[in-house]
C-alpha cells in the first residue's frame, strides 16, 4: 500500500513552453499533497503544500505564478511549470500525506525536467 | 543553524557491516520522525517511521529516537551492496504537515 506515482518522469521542453506534472496517490486518499525540488547532491527542498479543494501554499521565495499547483481531488495534484526555462531544469518531486495509521508522507518517483 | 543536522558524507563500508547513520535537531516540538532511503533519480523511500521516543526493528533496520538528547540514529544490521543509496532523516512536529529534513547521508556499501 500507499504508493504514490508521477507522470511523466521524465520531460525535455523548450524554453517558453509550459510542463504539467501529475500526481497521484494509487490506494489512498489524500488531503494534503506536497511538491518538492530537489538539485543533485542535495537534499528536497519545500516548494508547496496542496490541500484538495483549496489553494495551494508556497515556500518563502516560490513564485506562485510560475509554479501552478491544483489539488482537484483526494488523489490527484498537478504541478504546471509555466514559461519554463533552463533554470527551472530539476528534480521534481511530490508526497502525499496519510493520517491512517501513521502521519506521514509517501513520495513519488519524480520527474526529471529539462528545458532546452 | 539548521533544525535538522545530519552529515552528509559519502559513508563507505564493507558488506556485512553494522552501518550506524545519525541525526541531530533543535527543535524540541517535533513529536513524529522517519528515515528514507534514496536511490540515485528516484524518490525518497520510506524506512521507519518512529511517533515520539524509543526504538524500532524492522528486519536489518533498527531505529532510535532520544528526544531528551534531541538525537535520531538508523542502524542497518548486515549491510548489503543494495543498501547503497541516500538516506535521509525527517521530522515535524505535532501539527503534521510539513517535513523537516536533514542533508542526507550518502552510504556506499562495498561487496
Amino acid at each position: 500500500g500507499a504508493v504514490v506515482s508521477q507522470h511523466p518522469s521524465r520531460v525535455i521542453c523548450k524554453s517558453g513552453t509550459s510542463v504539467k506534472i501529475e500526481c497521484r496517490s494509487l490506494d489512498f486518499q489524500a488531503t494534503t499533497m506536497f511538491w518538492y525540488r530537489q538539485f543533485p547532491k542535495q537534499s528536497l527542498m519545500l516548494m508547496a503544500t496542496s490541500n484538495e479543494g483549496s489553494k495551494a501554499t508556497y515556500e518563502q521565495g516560490v513564485e506562485k505564478d510560475k509554479f501552478l499547483i491544483n489539488h482537484a481531488s483526494l488523489t490527484l495534484s498537478t504541478l504546471t511549470v509555466t514559461s519554463a526555462h533552463p533554470e527551472d531544469s530539476s528534480f521534481y518531486i511530490c508526497s502525499a500525506r496519510t493520517t491512517t495509521h501513521t502521519d506521514t508522507q509517501y513520495f513519488g518517483p519524480g520527474t526529471r525536467l529539462t528545458v532546452l | 543553524q539548521k533544525e535538522v543536522e545530519q552529515d552528509p558524507g559519502p559513508l563507505s563500508v564493507p558488506e556485512g557491516a553494522i552501518v550506524s547513520l545519525n541525526c541531530t535537531y533543535s527543535n524540541s516540538a517535533f513529536q513524529y520522525f522517519m528515515w528514507y532511503r534514496q536511490y540515485s533519480r528516484k524518490g525518497p523511500e520510506l524506512l521507519m517511521y518512529t511517533y515520539s521516543s524509543g526504538n524500532k526493528e524492522d528486519g536489518r533496520f533498527t531505529a532510535q529516537v532520544d528526544k531528551s538528547s534531541k538525537y535520531i540514529s538508523l542502524f542497518i544490521r548486515d549491510s548489503q551492496p543494495s543498501d547503497s543509496a541516500t538516506y535521509l532523516c525527517a521530522m515535524m512536529n505535532n501539527q503534521g504537515g510539513k517535513l523537516i529534513f536533514g542533508q542526507g547521508t550518502e552510504l556506499s556499501v562495498k561487496p
